[in-house]
């Protein structure tokens, strides 16, 4: 257990719906990163908050938007699904050593 | 940009050593990660390297040549559990980590 949490563990949806995935990083940890993996393109960085503040931006769409709130969880809205969305999102969190931790994931599952 | 390059899949057999390698080109370097997934679960960390090196771990090692761009992964003892699959990632500008596709080991006895 990584101490990372993730809701909800699996979500089945429509293509055109949006949906919301939440994550609570381990105490302490001020880091929150969202990762996207599916099966032909590997782990894919979304975006990383801290305390708050958006930090870095890797591959995130335009349709994908993400907030780290005050009690340091964070959560990564998902808009105008498309079938190519179905994925397992992963979010990390990271204090001030280097490593981070990963949470169970969310399978997305757009129909 | 980022360009990470490992092998897709190895195969090991029980008790023997592997090396699973990886190489990257970055724009800039903050350390090299490794870390192990099994299939459906979430990554958990093996190893760090930010100086060259070897880092020893137990039955798992980790190696890296900043001027040739280049680590890899050692299991030695290899057990069936080991099967997975197995993450390079280079930390570049600020935090970002980028991942590699990832290696397969399959462990036969």
């Amino acid at each position: 257990d990584s101490g990372v949490t993730q809701t909800p563990k699996h979500l089945i949806t429509a293509t055109g719906q949006r949906v919301t995935l939440r994550c609570s990083p381990r105490s302490g940890d001020l880091s929150v990163y969202w990762y996207q993996q599916s099966l032909d393109q590997g782990l894919q960085f979304l975006i990383q908050y801290y305390n708050g503040e958006e930090r870095a931006k890797g591959n995130i769409l335009e349709r994908f938007s993400a907030q780290q709130f005050p009690d340091l969880h964070s959560e990564l809205n998902l808009s105008s699904l498309e079938l190519g969305d179905s994925a397992l999102y992963f979010c990390a969190s990271s204090g001030s050593n280097n490593e981070q931790f990963f949470g169970p994931g969310t399978r997305l599952t757009v129909l | 940009g980022q360009n990470i390059d490992q092998p897709t899949e190895m195969t090991a057999t029980e008790g023997a050593i592997v090396q699973i390698n990886c190489t990257y080109q970055t724009s800039g370097f903050n350390g090299l990660f490794w870390y192990q997934q099994h299939a459906g679960e979430a990554p958990t960390f093996l190893s760090y390297n930010v100086l060259d090196g070897l880092e020893e771990k137990g039955r798992f090692s980790s190696f890296l040549s900043r001027s040739k761009g280049y680590s890899y992964l050692l299991l030695k003892e290899l057990q069936m559990k080991d099967s997975a699959s197995y993450l390079c990632a280079v930390r570049g500008a600020g935090n970002m980590l980028t991942f590699g596709g990832g290696t397969r080991l399959m462990v036969k006895p």
